[in-house]
């Protein structure tokens, strides 16, 4: 299967409310982050985490090595949290990110 | 925080010619990568370069790409010739340590070859 597994592939989500993202790993990870794309393509990241857990205001994510996954929750959605989310990750051999397929998100009022 | 900028934001140009990509990475950072992403499609690594020299790159890096960093100016991809498959978005990273680190990215090049 593929290296980065991610689901759901699309999410729709009214205004307050509350979801998770999740990827999982065909092997084990070293590290992962997380990234929004917005409307114009562009890259923001989110997190890196190498292990455990860490937040930054409505957002939480967490990354779990050895159980191979790796988790973005989010809390009370906003219109702007609209976009496409990925995960990628590094694997133990390099330095190259590899991709989920993205988690297309549309938060509606 | 840390800024990676990419020039020119998008690029037009005829199949067969020659293209150049540029890329100004974090200022302190070592390592640099380009990653291509086909419109609707997931992120794709091509290559990643340290101390002048690719140091892993996917079967997307064909023979026609080739990297560079002459004297730490830009961090340049460069397609000779162009072919209509590498119409995408082409995005760099930079990053201060290979494995353990964030990668930060640019805003990507909007590449269109007719």
């Amino acid at each position: 299967g593929m290296p980065v597994e991610q689901n759901p592939p699309a999410l729709s989500l009214y205004e307050g409310a509350d979801s998770g993202l999740r990827c999982n790993f065909s092997t084990t990870m070293k590290s992962v982050q997380w990234f929004q794309q917005n409307h114009r393509g562009r890259l923001i990241t989110l997190f890196y985490l190498a292990q455990g857990t860490k937040e930054n205001g409505r957002l939480k994510s967490t990354f779990n090595s050895k159980e191979r996954y790796s988790t973005l929750h989010i809390k009370d959605a906003q219109l702007e949290d609209s976009g496409t989310y990925f995960c990628a990750a590094r694997n133990n051999a390099g330095a190259k990110l590899t991709f989920g397929g993205g988690t297309r998100l549309t938060v509606r009022p | 925080g840390p800024k990676v900028l990419q020039i020119p934001s998008h690029q037009i140009i005829d199949m067969g010619q020659m293209v150049t990509l540029n890329c100004d990475p974090v200022s302190n950072h070592l390592y640099f990568y380009w990653y291509k992403q086909i419109l609707g499609q997931q992120m794709e690594f091509l290559v990643n370069f340290y101390n002048g020299k690719v140091m892993e790159k996917s079967k997307l890096f064909k023979d026609q790409f080739s990297v560079e960093r002459p004297d730490g100016s830009y961090f340049t991809l460069k397609i000779q010739p162009t072919a209509l498959e590498d119409s995408a978005v082409y995005f760099c990273a930079s990053s201060l340590d290979s494995t353990q680190d964030t990668q930060y990215f640019g805003p990507g090049t909007r590449l269109l070859v007719l």
